[in-house]
C-alpha cells in the first residue's frame, strides 16, 4: 500500500511565524503536490514536483514556497504566515500518467 | 485554464433512492477520476476512468465518462447512510501529471 505521510495533523501558528509542512511517500513516486482544501472551493493546486530539486507554480503559489531534496520528501513552506492560509493543506503523490494520486491524512492550520 | 465543475454542490437525499452527481471540465481529456472524502479525513481513490465512455462500479456507485461532452457523472443506486461523504472528480490534462479537481459534491443520505 502506498504511504503518504504528513508531519503534522493540526498546527496553530501565529501571524508572521515561518512555517513548514512535511510530506513524506514510501513508494518511490516521481510526482507529489501540495493542495489547499477550503469549503466550496474544492482542492486547489499550491505547487507540485516532478523530481528532486525540480518544482513547478500552481494555481495559488503566491505566498508558498517549496523544497524537494529527497524524492520521498516534499516540503511546503509558508514563508510568512497569515490569518489566510488557515486551510487544510493535503499532500498528494502520483506515479506517471493513468494512475491516481494518492493523499495524505492531511495538516490542518490556523494561523492567529 | 481548465475548469471542472460538479453539481450539485450539496446533497441530501432519503436512503434507498437513485441520484446522479455530474462533473463537467472544460478541456479536453479522457482521464477522470474520482474521489471520496470522509469529514475529517484525507482524499480516497474511488474509480479511474481512462477513456471515452469507459465504466467502472463498485458496489451502490457507478461511474462513467463522455469525452466528447466532457462530462463524467457518478450515479448512486440505493443509496445508504454509509455513502454519506464529499465526492471529488478530478481531470487529468497529461500536464505535468497534475490533477484538477472540482469543488466536490457533499453527499447527505437520511434515514
Amino acid at each position: 500500500d502506498v504511504k503518504v505521510t504528513q508531519s503534522s495533523r493540526y498546527l496553530v501558528k501565529r501571524t508572521g511565524e515561518k512555517v513548514f509542512l512535511e510530506c513524506v511517500q514510501d513508494m518511490d513516486h516521481e510526482n507529489m503536490f501540495w493542495y489547499r482544501q477550503d469549503p466550496g472551493l474544492g482542492l486547489r493546486l499550491i505547487y507540485f514536483s516532478y523530481d528532486v530539486k525540480m518544482k513547478e507554480k500552481g494555481d495559488i503559489p503566491e505566498g508558498y514556497s517549496v523544497s524537494r531534496e529527497k524524492k520521498e520528501r516534499f516540503s511546503l513552506i509558508l514563508e510568512s504566515a497569515s490569518t489566510n492560509q488557515t486551510s487544510m493543506y493535503l499532500c498528494a503523490t502520483r506515479g506517471w500518467v493513468d494512475t491516481e494520486a494518492f493523499f495524505g491524512q492531511g495538516t490542518r492550520l490556523t494561523v492567529v | 485554464e481548465l475548469k471542472v465543475e460538479q453539481n450539485p454542490l450539496f446533497l441530501s437525499m432519503q436512503e434507498g433512492k437513485n441520484y446522479t452527481i455530474y462533473c463537467n471540465y472544460s478541456t479536453t481529456s479522457d482521464r477522470l477520476y474520482w474521489y471520496r472524502q470522509d469529514p475529517g479525513k484525507s482524499l480516497e481513490s474511488l474509480f479511474v476512468l481512462l477513456s471515452n465512455g469507459a465504466v467502472k462500479q463498485e458496489g451502490r456507485l457507478m461511474a462513467s465518462l463522455d469525452t466528447k461532452a466532457r462530462l463524467s457523472t457518478l450515479h448512486i443506486t440505493a443509496a445508504v447512510h454509509d455513502l454519506s461523504a464529499t465526492y471529488f472528480c478530478a481531470v487529468d490534462t497529461g500536464a505535468a501529471s497534475k490533477l484538477t479537481f472540482g469543488t466536490g459534491t457533499r453527499l447527505q443520505v437520511t434515514l
